[in-house]
């Protein structure tokens, strides 16, 4: 089965640049979707097909992917960004998979 | 304004079942692939199935840890996407999510219900 690995949390400063990674066997031949979790909502997406914005994404977010990696980098990072955030592919073996998530604090 | 609006989650003892409904709205439903996305406590997402619409064929797909036990269904007349859950366990406790489900854009999950949990336990 395809496996994707996030790191369990990162950390960042207010107005810095977080970049959150999503670890998959050539993930970079897979189209790579991100969700945001704030505690106690459901999930948002926020980058699908790799970099694009779904409409009422803030510009900030982007995402890459290449490789064996994939990122999502949110820039000039604000304290309401402070949530979990999931990567996900479909696998034609697996269908859809979920990374583990990473817990994003801000200092 | 898409919404998704889940109901029936409650108290289920092991063994029992439970049919979860979502209300749509917003959308033309009978076009949409839908999905089911559940959430143990304190724990990452995980896929639980999906239906395709009527005019791809209206079939399911289910993860492995449910499927024989989990039924998903539509009733494009009513807007309603349903889950009908069986022989429940202890490890089904979680929020079930309703979501959509974007196969042209790239297989991707692009609206969420707000959840209904679901808890498993003697």
């Amino acid at each position: 089965s395809y496996v994707l690995t996030q790191p369990p949390s990162v950390s960042v400063a207010p107005g810095k640049t977080a970049r959150i990674t999503c670890g998959g066997n050539n993930i970079g031949s897979k189209s790579v979707h991100w969700y945001q979790q704030k505690p106690g909502q459901a999930p948002v997406l926020v980058i699908y097909y790799d970099s694009d914005r779904p409409s009422g994404i803030p510009e900030r977010f982007s995402g890459s992917n290449s490789g064996n990696t994939a990122t999502l980098t949110i820039s000039r990072v604000e304290a309401g960004d402070e949530a979990d955030y999931y990567c996900q592919v479909w696998d034609s073996s697996s269908d859809v998979v979920f990374g583990g998530g990473t817990k994003l604090t801000v200092l | 304004e898409v919404q998704l609006v889940e109901s029936g989650g409650g108290l289920v003892k092991p063994g029992g079942s439970l049919r979860l409904s979502c209300a749509a709205s917003g959308f033309t439903f009978s076009n949409a692939w839908m999905s089911w996305v559940r959430q143990a406590p304190g724990k990452g997402l995980e896929w639980v199935g999906r239906i395709k619409s009527k005019t791809d064929g209206g079939t399911t797909d289910y993860a492995a840890p449910v499927k024989g036990r989990f039924t998903i269904s539509r009733d494009d007349s009513k807007n309603t996407l349903y889950l009908q859950m069986n022989s429940l366990k202890t490890e089904d406790t979680a929020v079930y999510y309703c979501t959509t489900f974007d196969a042209l854009g790239g297989a991707n999950f692009d609206y969420w219900g707000q959840g209904t949990l679901v808890t498993v336990s003697s």
